[in-house]
């Protein structure tokens, strides 16, 4: 099983600052399968980004995902007060498709 | 619009079963395959097992395999997860998300189950 480990668990950033949110996986993560969630309180995760780098429909161009192997990383250029939640990463190229911890991208 | 719908929240006893839902509508169901994933209160978000509704291919992971059974009615475009006897550890929101064939990132989610397993 690929454990994924996201660093910092949390982050606090002020609102026009820009984030950058790390997911390392244990093990190589095949064809870069991976991808990034939003999620606020008391609604389900949102996909911001599949495949590593790829946007998802109608996420905003301040959102982008870079990596392979097993490092990956979500950069959010300028924080807008909408983009405070919890961000987790999941792999899906080896079954089971296990997540993140998490990280909480609160306000400064 | 792809919509999936789940059933609502449950209130249960230890060692009583249960069967909650997720509906698919606005797209082929049995083209693409439903996940189910558990959030524990306070807590992150764990990958239980997904269905393919088409042909039923499931698969668990270790963690939830024979704890939970995850099912798919392709007649009504429904899949469930079950539970044979609860337990108190079993309490925490339920959510079924769609994953496109061939890739298993999950692209749009239902709105959650809250499950409460109490005495």
């Amino acid at each position: 099983e690929i454990v994924l480990t996201q660093s910092p668990a949390t982050l606090s950033l002020s609102p026009g600052e820009r984030a950058t949110l790390s997911c390392g996986a244990s093990q190589s993560v095949s064809s870069s399968y991976l991808a990034w969630y939003q999620q606020k309180p008391g609604l389900a995760p949102r996909l911001l980004i599949y495949d590593a780098s790829s946007r998802a429909t109608g996420i905003p161009d301040r959102f982008s995902g870079s990596g392979s192997g097993t490092d990956f990383t979500l950069t959010i250029s300028r924080l807008e007060p909408e983009d405070f939640a919890v961000y987790y990463c999941q792999q899906y190229g080896s079954s089971p498709y296990t997540f993140g911890q998490g990280t909480k991208l609160e306000i400064k | 619009e792809v919509q999936l719908v789940q059933s609502g929240a449950e209130v249960k006893k230890p060692g009583e079963s249960l069967k909650i839902s997720c509906k698919g509508s606005g797209y082929s169901f049995t083209s693409y395959w439903i996940g189910w994933v558990r959030q524990m209160p306070g807590k992150g978000l764990e990958w239980m097992g997904i269905i393919y509704p088409g042909d039923s291919d499931t698969r668990y992971s270790p963690s939830f395999q024979g704890q939970v059974t995850i099912s798919a009615d392709k007649s009504i475009s429904t899949a469930y997860l079950q539970w044979s006897s609860l337990k108190a550890s079993d309490t925490a929101m339920y959510y079924c998300a769609r994953g496109l064939e061939g890739t298993y990132y999950f692209d749009y989610w239902g709105q959650g189950t809250l499950v409460t397993v109490s005495s």
